[in-house]
């Protein structure tokens, strides 16, 4: 699977929308971005995923470069409970056995008053 | 809705001692991940099982050994506990063949003294 690069940490304004960035310049063409996040000693949790289109849900949005080399994790209007890790997970789907689901080291984003 | 229950929540052995820690998926998820968090570190991946069979190792020490019955739920035995064994333990399930949206459970917090 792709190696990603996260930065270590990223601070962020309440209200204010926060990017999180996440190279993968050696991503291969069937595989996926997965981000999670984990809020402090609680299971980390799903938030998004895609493949090459830019995708939108509820709790964010995702943006993949035209080469899909890179990625950023948008969350428009970040709040106090958005202070969490932030990983970025490379991996293709796997038939007849787990896909693998492996944690790098993240990005912490604080999001402040 | 149901979510991923791991028991205990908490855990607390001596070393040498042998722990077993229990993981109930979300109904119909066949495919179930454990992690290993030490403090300040990002979740390990330990070891996978799809439809019952491992599917995946990782970083799982020798001492310790999974499985995934025939209801799905799975258990991780750990022996010679270590003091370095201390950590919160995870647990995830997903559907294996509905990619890598995988839910967490709380965690076992895993002392040993």
């Amino acid at each position: 699977d792709a190696k990603t690069t996260q930065p270590t940490s990223m601070d962020c304004a309440e209200g204010r929308a926060a990017n999180l960035p996440c190279n993968h310049s050696t991503i291969s063409g069937n595989e996926y971005v997965y981000w999670y996040r984990q809020i402090h000693s609680q299971g980390p949790q799903y938030i998004i995923h895609g493949l090459k289109n830019n995708e939108t849900n509820e709790m964010a949005s995702l943006i993949i470069t035209e080469d899909r080399k890179s990625s950023t994790l948008i969350l428009p209007h970040a709040t106090l409970r958005d202070t969490a890790v932030y990983y970025c997970i490379v991996s293709r789907l796997r038939t007849g056995t787990a896909s693998k689901l492996t944690f790098g080291t993240g990005t912490r984003l604080q999001v402040t008053l | 809705a149901a979510g991923v229950i791991q028991s205990p929540r908490h855990l607390i052995k001596e070393k040498r001692e042998t722990a077993t820690l229990k993981c109930y998926p979300i109904p119909r998820h066949d495919t179930v991940y454990w992690y290993q968090q030490g403090p300040g570190q990002d979740p390990q991946f330990l070891i996978s099982f799809y439809e019952k069979m491992q599917s995946d190792k990782g970083s799982i020490p020798d001492r310790f050994s999974a499985q995934q019955f025939s209801d799905y739920h799975s258990e991780l035995n750990m022996s010679s506990l270590e003091l370095g064994d201390s950590a919160l333990y995870f647990c995830a399930s997903s559907r294996g063949q509905g990619g890598l949206e995988a839910f967490f459970g709380q965690g076992t917090r895993l002392t040993v003294v």
